[in-house]
């Protein structure tokens, strides 16, 4: 069974550009998670998304979006990136809301210039 | 904001010692979990324990949890330089089941 593949792993961007960040969940599993995670906040949750609805959302500005595709493919979007961007960001799925075990992909490392 | 708290920050060891970790946590939880993440990537699940168990064992690992005093330890045994690793507990309360992290603890295993 393939695991969560997020896409790209690695991106460098500049202050004031956007950037797209894409996740495919393992199959069959519905839920879709992001977190962000920066040496100094440590692992911060920024949404969740189920049946292509948003279902909880983390303490980020509306700069940070998402959305879940049928096929419970997810991507995230941070609009005029600034420099506290700069971090790793974590797809991780799950089956369904009420579940708890998160299976996490790779990453994408962003690194905002 | 984190809801755990992992203790220590960093810890040192040799291989084949024994490795404890803590991780306290704030309000009252359903579930405590606790993922290993190598550097750099993906978190990976290591074992769950429900709000009314207090102990659990997996291989090396051995997690217990006392909810009276909000917190957990996890200990693995005769350790291994592969061990090296940051390890994270995660709670989730109330409804929505949204796993939030400490910051972890990071273990070195000198062979």
């Amino acid at each position: 069974k393939a695991g969560v593949t997020q896409t790209p792993r690695y991106l460098i961007k500049t202050r004031g550009q956007q950037v797209t960040l894409s996740c495919s969940p393992i199959s069959g599993h519905r839920s879709v998670s992001w977190y962000q995670q920066t040496p100094g906040q440590g692992l911060q949750f920024l949404f969740e998304y189920f049946s292509e609805t948003q279902r909880n959302k983390g303490n980020f500005p509306g700069r940070f979006s998402g959305r879940q595709f049928s096929n419970s493919r997810s991507e995230m979007n941070v609009s005029t990136l600034e420099l506290g961007d700069s971090a790793l960001y974590l797809c991780a799925s799950r089956q369904g809301t009420g579940a708890n075990v998160l299976t996490f992909g790779a990453g994408s490392r962003l690194t905002v210039l | 904001s984190q809801q755990g708290e992992e203790d220590p920050q960093a810890l040192s060891i040799q291989e084949g010692e024994n490795a404890t970790m803590n991780c306290s946590y704030k309000t009252s939880i359903n579930n405590l979990q606790w993922y290993r993440q190598n550097s750099g990537r993906g978190l990976v699940h290591l074992i769950l324990i429900r709000s009314n168990e207090r102990e659990k064992h997996s291989g090396r690992l051995r997690v217990t949890l006392d909810t009276s005093k909000k917190s957990s330890s996890l200990l693995i045994t005769a350790s291994r330089a592969a061990d090296t690793a940051s390890y994270f507990c995660a709670t989730d309360s109330g409804g929505s089941y949204i796993p939030t992290f400490g910051r972890g603890t990071s273990l070195i295993v000198h062979p």
